[in-house]
């Protein structure tokens, strides 16, 4: 069973601070890697996307993926309110399947 | 507008009931998706396709069906065999995947709160 693990959190951080999300996963060939932002009681929404080892940036956010360590992170700077959500870590299964997801972890940006 | 929709938003259940729920999408993705999310938890897999008149059992198919008769949709029936229907349930749509590369992730619709009463 192909698995995606995180920290539940809560995660709680300042405002202005870098929140740092760590999800590890178990398929040595996975290809895929995303991170998910989800409101409550709101549907998932695709903040960044990663498919080789290194950092990849997009404004405020960063992932890392490092497949030797089979680990992947999403640092968050200058952390705003308005980013208090869960995050989740998805993965690819075998190829013609589905995302494998993380539990999620839920960070809260205090101000 | 591109997009995925999910209908209903709220959906209640009796007990020995089949509902089924909605999925429509306009962005010519091959490939659709149902999850599960009950409260706490990631996604789990119910049901996905690939392909026209193909799915495949995810890992909780048990008391659920569905069907892939058109490329834009893809309804599931939540079936009186399924015990524990109360979830947030998410469909969602990619243009799948290329020996496991998936290209932009999925779009996801809003969802359906499924509630017995």
């Amino acid at each position: 069973q192909k698995e995606v693990e995180q920290n539940s959190g809560p995660l709680s951080v300042p405002e202005g601070a870098i929140a740092s999300l760590n999800c590890t996963y178990s398929d040595r060939g996975s290809q895929s890697f995303f991170w998910y932002r989800q409101y409550s009681g709101k549907s998932p929404e695709l903040i960044m996307s990663i498919y080789s080892n290194g950092d990849k940036e997009d404004g405020r956010f960063t992932a890392q993926l490092n497949k030797a360590s089979q680990y992947v992170s999403l640092l968050i700077r200058d952390s705003q309110p308005s980013d208090s959500a869960t995050y989740l870590c998805a993965v690819n299964g075998q190829a013609g399947t589905a995302l494998i997801f993380g539990k999620g972890t839920t960070l809260s940006v205090s101000s | 507008d591109g997009g995925i929709t999910q209908s209903p938003k709220y959906l209640f259940r009796k007990e020995g009931q089949n509902v089924t729920l909605s999925c429509e999408q306009n962005l010519n993705h091959d490939a659709m998706y149902w999850y599960r999310q009950d409260p706490g938890q990631g996604l789990r897999l119910i049901y996905y396709s690939q392909i026209v008149n193909d799915f495949q059992k995810g890992d909780i198919a048990e008391g659920y069906s569905v069907s892939r008769e058109k490329k834009e949709s893809f309804p599931l029936t939540v079936t009186s065999a399924q015990k524990n229907p109360t979830a947030f349930y998410l469909c969602a749509s990619s243009l799948g995947d290329d020996r496991g590369r998936f290209e932009d992730g999925y779009t996801f619709g809003s969802g359906t709160r499924l509630t017995v009463v």
